[in-house]
């Protein structure tokens, strides 16, 4: 199993550019997220999708949508992006919704934004 | 805002020692999890503890959990050069509705080093 997978690894934008940043899980997870991780923050939460159809807000959705068409693909869009989404975008997935599961992450994508 | 805090916010060792890193935080959870990350790269489970448990071990990790305190720590016994990473606790916790959607709630992490 490849696990997550996230690309692009690296990306850099102009602000006001729009882009999507690609999530795929091949463990038929049902529960997948986001998060950003910035220098002293941690790792906070955009959205987050309990199954194909369903997507809610985590706690900084704001300038990001999601969509969940299949199980495998999550995707992150940025509408238009803003120096402040400069940051390390997570993609994680478990199994299920319960928050006893242990949850499995990509690699990163590392986002510039000028 | 953050759930967990962890404390201290760095920690250097030498090989051998061993290492321990505290997480604090602050409404009531249904379990607490420890993970890790290496440089550049994403997070690792390590290990989970529920709520109504107070110890649990894998190998060289111990992690406890006080509820009363709202506190967990996290020991390594007998560091290796390979254990240097960042270290997370993410806590897991019951909605309004009562049940417990894999949110997690992550504090800033400890970056631990040890020196070969």
């Amino acid at each position: 199993n490849a696990g997550v997978t996230q690309t692009p690894k690296f990306q850099v934008l102009k602000t006001g550019q729009s882009m999507t940043l690609q999530c795929a899980q091949d463990m038929n997870h049902e529960y997948m997220s986001w998060y950003r991780q910035d220098p002293g923050m941690g790792l906070r939460l955009i959205h987050y999708s309990v199954g194909a159809g369903i997507t809610d807000q985590g706690e900084v959705p704001n300038g990001y949508n999601v969509s969940r068409s299949t199980t495998e693909d999550f995707p992150l869009r940025l509408l238009s992006a803003a120096p402040s989404q400069t940051s390390v975008y997570f993609c994680a997935s478990s199994l299920s919704g319960s928050s006893y599961n242990e949850q499995f992450f990509g690699p990163g994508t590392r986002l510039t934004v000028l | 805002s953050q759930q967990g805090e962890e404390d201290p916010q760095a920690l250097s060792i030498q090989e051998g020692e061993n290492a321990t890193m505290n997480c604090s935080y602050k409404t009531s959870i249904n379990n607490l999890q420890w993970y890790r990350q290496n440089s550049g790269r994403g997070l690792v489970h390590l290990i989970l503890i529920r709520s109504n448990e107070r110890e649990k071990h894998s190998g060289r990790l111990r992690v406890t959990l006080d509820t009363s305190k709202k506190s967990s720590s996290l020991l390594i016994t007998a560091s290796r050069a390979a254990d240097t990473a960042s270290y997370f606790c993410a806590t897991g916790y019951r909605n309004a509705g009562g049940t417990s959607y894999g949110k997690l709630t992550f504090g800033q992490g400890t970056i631990l080093t040890v020196h070969p």
